[in-house]
Parts: structure tokens; C-alpha cells; sequence
């Protein structure tokens, strides 16, 4: 079975890096994902990586990638107020389309 | 945003009444599924559906069943509410051969 572990909280200043982690334990994914989750809304996707890659990099985000120790990162440069949320990782494996199992989220704070 | 629309977006029910919730999409995706979201668990996959009328059972499917009569609605019922299932609800939709599932904002239903 799938499970998917990331830590609660995490509280940076503006202008830090952040680094959200993410561990999970089926190896079988395909596609590891991180949506990001404002107040009130839906989840917005922001990124995610295939398996087979290590690293991926889009603008202000970096996701690395350990597929030995099934491990995910995401890390977000010069960290904004706007980014405070919850963000959430997922993996998926390639069955019935994009079915997606969650970890129980990581609520970003960031300060002035 | 993708074209999917969740409704109601709110809903207040008592213990043992039936409930229906509703996810139409307008993108003609394949693939729609009913997501809960509860604090600490992330969002756990409750049903899903390949096609219409084919559908198929997630992690946390007891107290469900859906339906998918035409390929723009996917309804998700409570047959008879229970205080467990007081949660936010999601659906997503995917086409399949993309790398991303769309969300919908979300259904707040609160059972007493």
C-alpha cells in the first residue's frame, strides 16, 4: 500500500528559502507532485517530477528527487507572504488516470 | 481554472439523512474522482471513475456510492449521514495522459 509523510509545520521569514519534505514508501510511483493550498480553496498544482528524473527546477521552485530513500523536496527561493499555505505532496501511480494519494499536508508560514 | 464546478459548496444535514453531492466538468476529461479532507490525513480518495457508468471504490469508500450517468457529472451520495463524515470534500478531474488533476473548490459539509 501507499503512504505518504510530510511534516506539519514549517515557519520561515521572507526572503529565506524554504524546504518542505516529503517521504513515501511505494515504488511503484510514477509522478510525485506538489499542490499548493491557500485559505478556503482548492489545491493548485505547482510542480511535479517524474521518477526517473532527480532533480527538477521551475522558476522559484527546486523539487529533488530520492528514489532510493523515497524521498521528495520542495524548496521554494526568496519565500513570499504569498506563499503561505498548506502544501501538500502526492504521488501517483499509473492506474485509472491520475489517481493520487496524498500526505497529510504541511502548513507554511511565512513571516514578515 | 479548469471548468469543474462542485455544488453546493456548503451544506448543514442531520444525522440519517440522505445526502447528494454533485461535480460537473466541462472539460470532458475521462477521469473525475471524489476526494475528503480532514485534518492530519491530507485528502484520501473515496470513489473515482474511469468512464460512464464505470466507477470503482478508494481508500475510504464505506458510507459512499456514486454515480456517473454522462461524462460531465460525477455525484457522490451519503446514503445516511453520519458526525464521521462531517468534512470538506473534493473533486478532481483528468484526462488521463496528462501529468495533472484538476480540483474543484471544494464542498463544506457539516453533519449533526
Amino acid at each position: 500500500g501507499e503512504d505518504v509523510e510530510q511534516s506539519l509545520f514549517l515557519s520561515v521569514r521572507e526572503g529565506d528559502s524554504s524546504v518542505i519534505n516529503c517521504t513515501y514508501t511505494d515504488s511503484s510511483s510514477t509522478y510525485l507532485y506538489w499542490y499548493k493550498q491557500e485559505p478556503g480553496a482548492g489545491l493548485q498544482l505547482l510542480t511535479y517530477i517524474f521518477s526517473n528524473m532527480d532533480m527538477k527546477q521551475d522558476q522559484r521552485l527546486t523539487v529533488l528527487l530520492n528514489k532510493k530513500d523515497k524521498h521528495l523536496s520542495l524548496r521554494i527561493a526568496d519565500t513570499q507572504t504569498g506563499d503561505s499555505a498548506i502544501y501538500f505532496c502526492a504521488e501517483s501511480i499509473r492506474n485509472a488516470g491520475n489517481m493520487l494519494t496524498f500526505g497529510g499536508g504541511t502548513r507554511l508560514m511565512v513571516k514578515p | 481554472d479548469a471548468g469543474i464546478t462542485q455544488s453546493p459548496r456548503h451544506k448543514v444535514t442531520e444525522t440519517g439523512t440522505p445526502v447528494t453531492l454533485r461535480c460537473h466538468q466541462t472539460e470532458n476529461h475521462r477521469y473525475m474522482y471524489w476526494y475528503r479532507q480532514d485534518p492530519g490525513h491530507g485528502l484520501r480518495l473515496i470513489h473515482y471513475s474511469y468512464g460512464v457508468k464505470d466507477t470503482d471504490k478508494g481508500e475510504v469508500s464505506d458510507g459512499y456510492s456514486v454515480s456517473r450517468s454522462k461524462t460531465e457529472d460525477f455525484l457522490l451520495t451519503l446514503e445516511s449521514a453520519t458526525s464521521s463524515q462531517t468534512s470538506v470534500y473534493f473533486c478532481a478531474i483528468s484526462s488521463g495522459g496528462s501529468t495533472e488533476a484538476f480540483f474543484g473548490q471544494g464542498t463544506r459539509l457539516t453533519v449533526v
